[in-house]
Parts: C-alpha cells; sequence; structure tokens
C-alpha cells in the first residue's frame, strides 16, 4: 500500500504562537505533497503544492508569509502555521502524490488555537 | 473553471444492497478520475482510479468512465454499514496538473 503519515494528529496552542506539522510518506517517494485545510462540513481546500527542492506553490488567497511550507527531502514535507490566530483552528491534511498519478492522504492534524 | 458535481445525498441504502454514486465533470481534458472515501472526522482515503473508458473492479468495487458522457461512477456492491461515508469523486487535467478538483461528496447511509 501507500503509507502516508502525519504528526501530531491534534495540537492545541496559544494564539500568536507557531505549530509545525510533519507530513512523512513512509513506502515511497514523493516529489509532489499537497496541503489542505478542512473545516467542518466543509470541502477540502487545497492551500499549497509542495515539491521537493524548490518553493511550494500557493493557492489564491493563501499567506505564504503564515503558513510556511519545507519540503526537505523526498518522504518529508512540513506546514507551520506562523502566529497562529483562533481562525487558523482547522483540520490540516497532506497528501503525497506516488508514481505521478495517485494521491495518498495522511491522517490529518487537528490544530485548535486558544 | 473546472467543475465536478456529484449529488450531496444522503443516499440511504440497506445493507446488502447496491449503492450506485454517480459524478460529471465541466473539463473535457481531464485524464484521471479518483474515488476517495471520507469517514467522518477522518482525512480522505483512495479506494478506486480509472483513467481509460470502461469499468474497473476492485473487490466490492467498481468504477465506470465514459469520457464521451463526462460521466464517472461507482458502485458497492453488497453494502456494508461501514461503507457510511462521504464519496468524494476527484480528477486531475491534463497537461502535467496533479492537483485534484474535487466534487462535493456523496454522503452514503447504509441501513442495517
Amino acid at each position: 500500500g501507500a503509507v502516508v503519515s502525519q504528526h501530531p494528529s491534534w495540537v492545541i496552542c496559544k494564539s500568536g504562537t507557531s505549530v509545525k506539522i510533519e507530513c512523512r510518506s513512509l513506502d515511497f517517494q514523493a516529489t509532489t505533497m499537497f496541503w489542505y485545510r478542512q473545516f467542518p462540513k466543509q470541502s477540502l481546500m487545497l492551500m499549497a503544492t509542495s515539491n521537493e527542492g524548490s518553493k511550494a506553490t500557493y493557492e489564491q488567497g493563501v499567506e505564504k508569509d503564515k503558513f510556511l511550507i519545507n519540503h526537505a527531502s523526498l518522504t518529508l514535507s512540513t506546514l507551520t502555521v506562523t502566529s497562529a490566530h483562533p481562525e487558523d483552528s482547522s483540520f490540516y491534511i497532506c497528501s503525497a502524490l506516488r508514481d505521478s498519478y495517485e494521491q495518498y492522504f495522511g491522517p490529518g492534524t487537528r490544530l485548535t488555537v486558544t | 473553471q473546472k467543475e465536478v458535481e456529484q449529488n450531496s445525498g444522503p443516499l440511504s441504502v440497506p445493507e446488502g444492497a447496491i449503492a450506485s454514486l454517480n459524478c460529471t465533470y465541466s473539463d473535457r481534458v481531464s485524464q484521471s478520475f479518483f474515488w476517495y472515501r471520507q469517514y467522518s472526522g477522518k482525512s480522505p482515503e483512495l479506494i478506486m482510479s480509472i483513467y481509460s473508458n470502461g469499468d474497473k473492479e476492485d473487490g466490492r468495487f467498481t468504477a465506470q468512465l465514459n469520457k464521451a458522457s463526462q460521466y464517472v461512477s461507482l458502485l458497492i456492491r453488497d453494502s456494508q454499514p461501514s461503507d457510511s461515508a462521504t464519496y468524494l469523486c476527484a480528477l486531475t487535467s491534463g497537461a502535467g496538473s496533479y492537483q485534484l478538483t474535487f466534487g462535493k461528496g456523496t454522503k452514503l447511509s447504509v441501513i442495517p
């Protein structure tokens, strides 16, 4: 199979602090990973495309200075939410592209900013 | 603007029946098609991918693609209560794009 992990699975942080979320492809290499956000009862929203060794491509309306993405290796991408605010509370999900066709999703990280 | 349309449901079927989920799309150059299952509070799980016209079967699941009609469907045979979830239709367009365009999903409820 294709397994993608995320860490942490849930995190609570105080407003103004930063949080880093890791996404790892465990049994395949992924030159491309994606980061999504999902609010309750809403559709997945693509935030950015992460390519190994290059800068991430952000979707319109997503602040690149607030959501820092680093794709440091073929199996690891990280998303750092900087200066988090309560409105950033959401379910963050990464996916990894295998064989240039199929996206496999991580289990998600539930972020609560107090 | 690429659009993927799904009936939001809920679609209710009795246990053991066939559940039929449908999806239409607007972009004729769409090349790859996927069905994801998402349980409440969980992330999506890939259950089927289909790239050419016709049927593709995997266990109790059959995906059907008709590019001329811009239509893709998912059949679930012998539906089980554990199949109760939201099913997301997704596709990628051509030109080397790997980004998925999702439908809003169809909520399936399998009644014991």
